[in-house]
């Protein structure tokens, strides 16, 4: 059954680094979402893509973020300039067209130091 | 925006009883309701899910049901056994278009012990 895949699985960086998380979503998906998890507290949405456009973005997806889908196959998230409070999970989910489900990857644990 | 609340935030319960977790939604433009079990670790994964149009849905030992005009819906998991220990989230999202973020709740942590 595809998945949604993630690379790296663990990342660290120090302050004000920029860093660039990598998403292959399922292959027939469109519709690609960012989301982010602290550790130990609930899932929360960051962005949402579709047509090579943003669809939505939360108060999370500052400046400092952005999104793009460069190739055929990769969607990517980058942190300009990470900051402490940025260490968390960031899971990718993929959702076909039509459908409801969203599926995430396993995610990349990202710890700023 | 949407806010999702669940309750308990933890729930142990011994092997072969059930447990029910519940969440309140405040959008009423929302239209679907997933739930998704974690595990340490471990991604997401989606384990059931109601549309708006049905009042309950079931797949073995786990169902769902959904209250529209309360704003409620639930996660009943019946003869439960060690291996459904883990993080449980519900969610909501208005669908299919391009409005489809999940909000999701803060999770409960079920604990099955023997």
């Amino acid at each position: 059954e595809p998945e949604v895949t993630q690379t790296p699985s663990h990342q660290v960086t120090q302050m004000g680094q920029e860093v660039i998380l990598r998403c292959v979503p399922i292959s027939n998906h469109l519709y690609f979402y960012w989301y982010r998890q602290i550790l130990g507290q609930k899932v929360e949405f960051l962005v949402s893509f579709y047509n090579n456009e943003i669809s939505e973005k939360s108060e999370i997806f500052d400046d400092q973020f952005s999104v793009e889908r460069p190739d055929g196959s990769n969607f990517t998230l980058k942190i300009r300039s990470t900051k402490l409070e940025d260490s968390a999970m960031y899971f990718c989910a993929s959702r076909r067209p039509g459908a409801y489900e969203q599926y995430f990857g396993p995610g990349t644990r990202l710890t700023v130091t | 925006g949407e806010n999702v609340e669940q309750h308990p935030s933890t729930l142990s319960v011994q092997e072969g009883d059930s447990a029910v977790i519940k969440c309140t939604y405040s959008d009423s433009a929302s239209n679907y309701f997933p739930w998704y079990k974690q595990e340490l670790g471990k991604r997401p994964q989606l384990i059931i899910d109601i549309r708006s149009n049905v009042g309950e849905k079931k797949d073995q030992r786990i169902a769902v049901t959904l209250n529209k005009t309360a704003k409620h819906f639930s996660l009943h998991i019946t003869e439960t056994q060690p291996e459904d220990s883990a993080v449980y989230f519900c969610a909501a999202s208005r669908g299919t278009g391009t409005a489809s973020k999940l909000t999701f709740g803060t999770g409960t942590r079920l604990q099955v012990t023997l």
